[in-house]
């Protein structure tokens, strides 16, 4: 069946420094999701990307997503303390149910 | 902010019992899911439910697992012999346009 890798399982930070997370995915996606979970709760919408090669940004947050529509990545400058939690990658395939499958998370941790 | 609720937040039962999980999703939202997360790890969708039907359900999704819409606003995952194994954390999700879901915060099953 479909799967979705993401690594690195875990990232450990200095505050200030940047951090990348990377999802690949075993078969093409009509698109890919991004989402947060902080330590405890559920997780939270960030953002979806349905164009190959597509790029977008939120204040410090940079989403790509692959030419072959099968990878992307999320990339974190100058981490804060408030960055701290599990990002998931989410692949949505062809099918008109909104069915996701998730990559494993990568959980970061930002020192102070 | 329109909100997932979810009840109970937390729910001990013993093995072979049944219960049910209920979710309320956002009013004007037309498709609802439900997944699982066992503990530290990834979560996996279960099952999509649009025009009050199931539209796709995954091989966890097996006859010990059963959804319904019984009023037009609450949504349930019925568990009807729970097994140990199906201690998780889930989390009912919805959508108005099969991106960007709305996670509720989460109903805790622990079977004893």
């Amino acid at each position: 069946g479909q799967q979705v890798m993401q690594i690195p399982q875990y990232q450990h930070v200095q505050e200030g420094e940047d951090f990348t997370t990377y999802c690949n995915s075993s078969t093409t996606l009509s698109n890919i999701q991004w989402y947060k979970q902080r330590p405890g709760g559920h997780p939270v919408f960030l953002i979806q990307l349905v164009k190959s090669g597509e790029v977008k940004k939120q204040k410090r947050l940079t989403f790509q997503f692959g030419e072959a529509k099968k990878n992307s990545s999320l990339h974190i400058t100058a981490t804060q303390t408030t960055d701290v939690g599990t990002y998931f990658c989410a692949g949505g395939s062809s099918g008109n149910t909104g069915k996701l499958i998730f990559g494993q998370g990568t959980t970061l941790q930002v020192k102070p | 902010e329109p909100e997932v609720t979810q009840t109970p937040s937390h729910q001990v039962t013993q093995m072979g019992q049944e219960v049910i999980l209920r979710c309320v999703p956002i009013s004007n939202h037309l498709y609802f899911y439900w997944y699982r997360q066992i503990l530290g790890q990834k979560v996996e969708f279960l099952v999509s439910f649009y025009n009050n039907e199931i539209s796709e359900k995954s091989e966890i999704f097996d006859d010990q697992f059963s959804v319904e819409r019984p009023d037009g606003s609450n949504f349930t995952l019925k568990i009807r012999s729970t097994k140990l194994e199906d201690s998780a954390m889930y989390f009912c999700a919805s959508t108005g346009q099969l991106y960007g879901y709305t996670f509720g915060s989460g109903t805790r099953l622990t079977v004893v």
